[in-house]
């Protein structure tokens, strides 16, 4: 089946340093990629919405120019957490939907990455 | 966001019985609905999904129940497993591709 693959799967920095995380599809084409937030106990929050070659579409609320978002193939993309604060520490997942022809259009995720900023 | 409303927030079964979550939404423009397991440190695993033409799919031990005028959807779990204990996660979304909205989860502990 479908596969999407996360990394680092565990990453600890400084605060004020950026920190990039990487989601790619193993198996299929992703033209779109969601990027959601979870923090402990709480449901998975959607970030933003990855675009390959077309800049995200990021939710209300979520800072554009502090997560930036980059999909240049079909098959990567990166979210950077740019001057990271503690309070960004969180489980980053990354998801894709699987639209090849005879698929069931099932979105996947990838295994989550968890950024603690100290 | 539109929101998907989960209950209860937690769970406790015994093993062999059957654990019921339930759900509501409010964007009638949702076409599909799948339910996600999570287990500590992991990302979420589609358990079953089910779309609005069918008001029941069964799959194994797990089983959707939709009911579509009242814009509600159901989890349950048969034969309920100490494996099973985990966090469970009900989310709609429309077919053209938009991301998942998710409830805030149900944490299920099945106890031997």
């Amino acid at each position: 089946g479908a596969v999407v693959s996360q990394h680092p799967s565990r990453v600890i920095c400084k605060s004020g340093t950026s920190v990039k995380i990487e989601c790619r599809s193993l198996d299929f084409q992703a033209t779109t990629m969601f990027w959601y937030r979870q923090f402990p106990k709480q449901s998975l929050m959607l970030m933003a919405t990855s675009n390959e070659g077309s800049k995200a579409t990021y939710e209300q609320g979520v800072e554009k120019d502090k997560f930036l978002i980059n999909h240049a193939s079909l098959t990567l993309s990166t979210l950077t957490v740019t001057s990271a604060h503690p309070e960004d520490s969180s489980f980053y997942i990354c998801s894709a939907r699987d639209f090849r022809v005879g698929g069931t259009g099932e979105l996947f995720f990838g295994e989550g990455s968890r950024l603690t900023v100290l | 966001q539109q929101q998907v409303k989960q209950s209860p927030q937690s769970l406790i079964v015994q093993k062999g019985g059957i654990s019921i979550i339930n759900c509501a939404y409010e964007n009638t423009a949702f076409d599909y609905f799948p339910w996600y397991q999570q287990f500590p440190g992991k990302g979420p695993a589609l358990l079953i999904a089910i779309r609005p033409d069918v008001s029941e799919k069964k799959e194994g031990r797990f089983t959707i129940s939709f009911n579509k005028s009242a814009k509600q959807f159901s989890l349950h779990i048969m034969d309920s497993q100490p494996g099973d204990s985990a966090t469970y996660f009900c989310a709609a979304s429309t077919e053209a591709g938009t991301a998942l909205i998710f409830g805030k989860g149900t944490t299920l502990s099945v106890s031997s």
